[in-house]
């Protein structure tokens, strides 16, 4: 089946540097991307979507500034954490939208980010 | 009310025991995710539904389109199915984006 690849799967960086965090569809294009994060014991919360060659769509509360998104190709979407903090440790996971008649979603596996 | 409703939340069987978690929705979906999330983190996805009724192993999922409802079982339980489970709905209505269930955390003793 599809798979969709993150990297890096684990991250442990100093406050105040920037994180880049990669998705990739590894055998199918994907128009749409979609970005989440998880805080400890609760759910996962839609951060933005990701269109190719536009700009993302924010959730609201999410800081645009702050999460940089970039889908630059139609395997690739990129979402970094720019002058980290502590409270932006968290769990990301990006998911892509396949076409076709389901318009079927593949999920990648999972960034573990912790901020210093 | 949460668009995506899951129960129970919390759940501890003994090995071998029959399990099943619920999911409810009150959007339009395209599809529903069961979905396997382990200590640590990384997710697994189990099974995407539209329909019917899907059995991977010792894992089957149903949906019911009319009443908006899905359930995963796990047969014959085992510690290693030990992990939390989510549900997550497709809506097609907003660019297939997914809701969440808020997971059940399952625990099967040896």
């Amino acid at each position: 089946g599809a798979v969709v690849s993150q990297h890096p799967s684990r991250v442990i960086c100093k406050s105040g540097t920037s994180v880049k965090i990669e998705c990739r569809s590894l055998d199918f294009q994907a128009t749409t991307m979609f970005w989440y994060r998880q805080f400890p014991k609760q759910s996962l919360m839609l951060m933005a979507t990701s269109n190719e060659g536009s700009k993302a769509t924010y959730e609201q509360g999410v800081e645009k500034d702050k999460f940089l998104i970039n889908h630059a190709s139609l395997t690739l979407s990129t979402l970094t954490v720019t002058s980290a903090h502590p409270e932006d440790s968290s769990f990301y996971i990006c998911s892509a939208l396949a076409g076709g008649p389901q318009e079927t979603q593949y999920f990648g596996p999972g960034t573990r980010l912790l901020v210093l | 009310k949460n668009e995506v409703e899951q129960s129970p939340q919390n759940l501890t069987a003994q090995e071998g025991e029959f399990i099943t978690i619920n999911c409810s929705y009150s959007v339009g979906i395209s599809a529903l995710h069961w979905l396997q999330q382990h200590p640590g983190g990384g997710i697994v996805s189990l099974f995407m539904l539209s329909s019917g009724k899907k059995k991977h192993g010792r894992l089957i999922a149903t949906i019911n389109i009319q009443e908006k409802h899905s359930s995963l079982h796990i047969t014959a339980s085992h510690p290693r199915d030990s992990a939390v489970y989510i549900c997550a709905a497709s809506d097609m209505d907003s660019n297939y984006q997914l809701i969440w269930g808020a997971g059940t955390k399952l625990i099967i003793k040896p």
